[in-house]
């Protein structure tokens, strides 16, 4: 059980254009997820997060305006990179709390061009 | 700011050798969890510490919390190529924030 699925795995998109990633639980309901951004050989650093039915809660230094998060049912939350900047590309992980821990999605390497 | 302070940073052993790694903080946490995460994977939750002093194992693997719930460790023995990865702690705050250790990358050599 507890299982996060994150869509798409990986992204190339052009400058200016924007992204939506995916965080689903399956098995398991999720009232808070939590958004992470992971630079090469470094270690995750929390961006945001997504509580269902109201606004997230974004950490200092972070552009609420430009990555969107929504959280509309108790099993899907999404971050939408706007107006993506090749400085943007990163690999985006989600996570949710389950019965264990906290659950990992798979990740989403996005890539900006 | 609370920091978790985990090291070392990088790790290159020969096949066999033993290892520890470690996660301290002058922040209490109310439970610390122990992550590998594979190269364009998420992290995957090795185990969950909750009790000052407790000991887990896991295999080859063994984890430790500090009487104090503010540090952990991670001994690894007879490491394998398998072990390969790297190695994240993350601390529990009272609330649902966690914070995570900067990671340590291990290399395992056959």
């Amino acid at each position: 059980g507890a299982v996060v699925s994150q869509h798409p795995s990986w992204v190339i998109c052009k400058s200016g254009t924007s992204v939506k990633i995916e965080c689903r639980s399956l098995d398991f309901q999720a009232t808070t997820m939590f958004w992470y951004r992971q630079f090469p050989k470094q270690s995750l650093m929390l961006m945001a997060t997504s509580n269902e039915g109201s606004k997230a809660t974004y950490e200092q230094g972070v552009e609420k305006d430009k990555f969107l998060i929504n959280h509309a049912s108790l099993t899907l939350s999404t971050l939408t990179v706007t107006s993506a900047h090749p400085e943007d590309s990163s690999f985006y992980i989600c996570s949710a709390m389950g019965t264990r821990g906290y659950t990992f999605g798979s990740g989403t390497r996005l890539t900006v061009v | 700011t609370q920091l978790l302070e985990q090291s070392p940073q990088f790790l290159s052993i020969q096949e066999g050798e033993n290892l520890t790694v470690y996660c301290n903080s002058s922040s209490v946490f109310s439970s610390l969890q122990w992550y590998r995460q594979e190269p364009g994977e998420g992290p995957v939750l090795l185990v969950t510490v909750v009790t000052g002093g407790e000991v887990k194992k896991l295999k080859r693997l063994t984890f430790q919390f500090g009487d104090a719930r503010k540090d952990s460790s991670l001994h690894i023995t007879a490491a394998q190529p398998g072990d390969t990865g790297l190695y994240l702690c993350a601390g529990a705050t009272g609330g649902f924030k966690t914070i995570f250790g900067a990671g340590t990358r291990l290399f395992v050599k056959a």
